[in-house]
């Protein structure tokens, strides 16, 4: 069976800091895999998807970048840090479509 | 692009009662209709979908309806327990081809009262 890992599950990082989200998929082969990130709230807001390796898309403007370099893998990274970055980043995959399946998420607080 | 709107934003129950929640659609090409459950601070989970090519889908004490001419869609939970208590999102996309992505509503917070 299919599972989704998110690392890690919790983080604190100064403002100015670089940051680095890592997930990994086991069980299949070749996901769509997708970032999101939820505020205070409840919304998801779609950050990036990728349909194959080195294949990245944006669907915001912001202060984070996205790569994916493996099949099964899919990074969130920062240079900078700002505090509107803080909020619950959920990385998920997909086999076919537009399903998601979706990992346990990183809750990330910029002071 | 697609428009999702959700309600209510937030639902009381008795526990046994029913619970139902309702999404509408924009994109009459949209075909793939899923529900998750989020419990706090977890990821959300996908309890149950439906695909336009049928109306309706029971799993259990959960049932979707869909209809596609009114672009609409509801989550019905029956005989509701505490544990059902959770954040319901609906979302509504397209199935194959290079169609990858969820637009999602805004979320039920669904409170079930012992």
């Amino acid at each position: 069976s299919q599972t989704i890992h998110q690392w890690p599950a919790t983080l604190v990082q100064p403002v100015g800091s670089p940051l680095s989200l890592e997930c990994t998929v086991e069980g299949t082969s070749n996901p769509n895999l997708y970032w999101y990130r939820q505020a205070a709230g409840r919304g998801l807001q779609l950050l990036f998807y990728s349909v194959g390796i080195g294949q990245i898309s944006s669907e915001v403007p912001q202060n984070l970048s996205a790569s994916r370099p493996q099949d099964r893998q899919f990074i969130l990274s920062s240079k900078k840090l700002l505090l509107s970055d803080s909020g619950f980043y959920l990385c998920a995959w997909g086999a076919r479509g537009s399903e998601a399946f979706f990992g346990q998420g990183t809750r990330l607080t910029v002071v | 692009g697609e428009n999702v709107e959700q309600h209510p934003s937030t639902l009381s129950v008795q526990e046994g009662d029913s619970a139902v929640i309702k999404c509408t659609y924009s994109d009459s090409a949209s075909n793939y209709f899923p529900w998750y459950k989020q419990e706090l601070g977890k990821g959300p989970q996908l309890i149950i979908d439906i695909r336009s090519n049928v109306g309706e889908k029971k799993d259990q004490r959960i049932a979707v309806t869909l209809n596609k001419t009114a672009k609409h869609f509801s989550l019905h939970i029956t005989e509701t327990q505490p544990e059902d208590s959770a954040v319901y999102f609906c979302a509504a996309g397209k199935s194959g081809g290079s169609n990858y992505k969820l637009t999602f509503g805004k979320g039920t917070l669904l409170t079930v009262n012992p």
